[in-house]
């Protein structure tokens, strides 16, 4: 039973538009999300957070919106540059782990 | 400060053999997850090491096995290897035990042949 989900596999963007990855969650017990950025051949980094007590945080060009009804929350990139491409992965904090959705892949195209 | 690192890069092994990867936690941190990453998929959670005892466990079976040194660096055994254990494999520290945010390494591809 896949707990974060993506349902995106893949998504092409122009440069200096406006990405939008979206993550949906089951478990309303979550409360607090995170993004993670991911290059081939190299670890997860951390992009981004959010908890459940917020709707929006930001940071330089990365925002992330946490609907709580909807159990939906989505990672903005604006603008984008063609070094954000990579496969991004929504997580939930559980009690001692993370549970990650099955990744976007977010291709900028100059 | 030192990042997470992990060894070896890659391995080949086959089915039946036993095997070892290591893990150096960030400098500070304290705790050390483990997780498996199949093609296509998320990482998934295996163990989480805290003060060298495993403090939570994902859906791995028993011959899925760590251990914490004293200086926080870790091992993930795995025992007669089978060929869906062919993922790459990332160890995330943290500074405290239960949650923050986890520093990854760049992973340990594991092939079974």
């Amino acid at each position: 039973d896949q707990q974060v989900k993506q349902n995106s596999p893949s998504l092409s963007v122009q440069e200096g538009r406006i990405s939008i990855l979206n993550c949906d969650y089951t478990n309303s017990m979550f409360d607090y999300f995170l993004w993670y950025k991911k290059y081939p051949a190299e670890g997860p980094t951390f992009l981004i957070s959010i908890s459940s007590i917020k709707d929006k945080n930001e940071d330089g060009r990365f925002t992330v919106f946490l609907n709580k009804s909807a159990k939906h929350l989505s990672l903005h990139i604006v603008p984008s540059q063609p070094g954000d491409s990579a496969v991004y992965f929504c997580a939930a904090k559980g009690t001692y782990k993370y549970i990650f959705g099955t990744g976007t892949r977010l291709k900028v195209l100059a | 400060e030192t990042g997470v690192t992990q060894s070896p890069t890659h391995l080949i092994k086959t089915r039946g053999q036993q095997v070892t990867l290591r893990c150096s936690s960030q400098s500070g941190h304290n705790t050390v997850s483990w997780y498996q990453q199949a093609l296509g998929q998320g990482p998934q959670f295996i163990f989480q090491y805290y003060r060298e005892e495993e403090n939570g466990r994902g859906n791995f079976p028993p011959r899925f096995s760590g251990l914490q040194f004293p200086n926080y660096s870790s091992e993930l055994n795995v025992n007669a290897l089978e060929l869906d254990d062919s993922a790459l494999y990332l160890c995330a520290s943290s500074r405290y035990e239960g949650i923050s945010e986890q520093y990854f390494g760049p992973g340990t591809r594991l092939t079974v042949t």
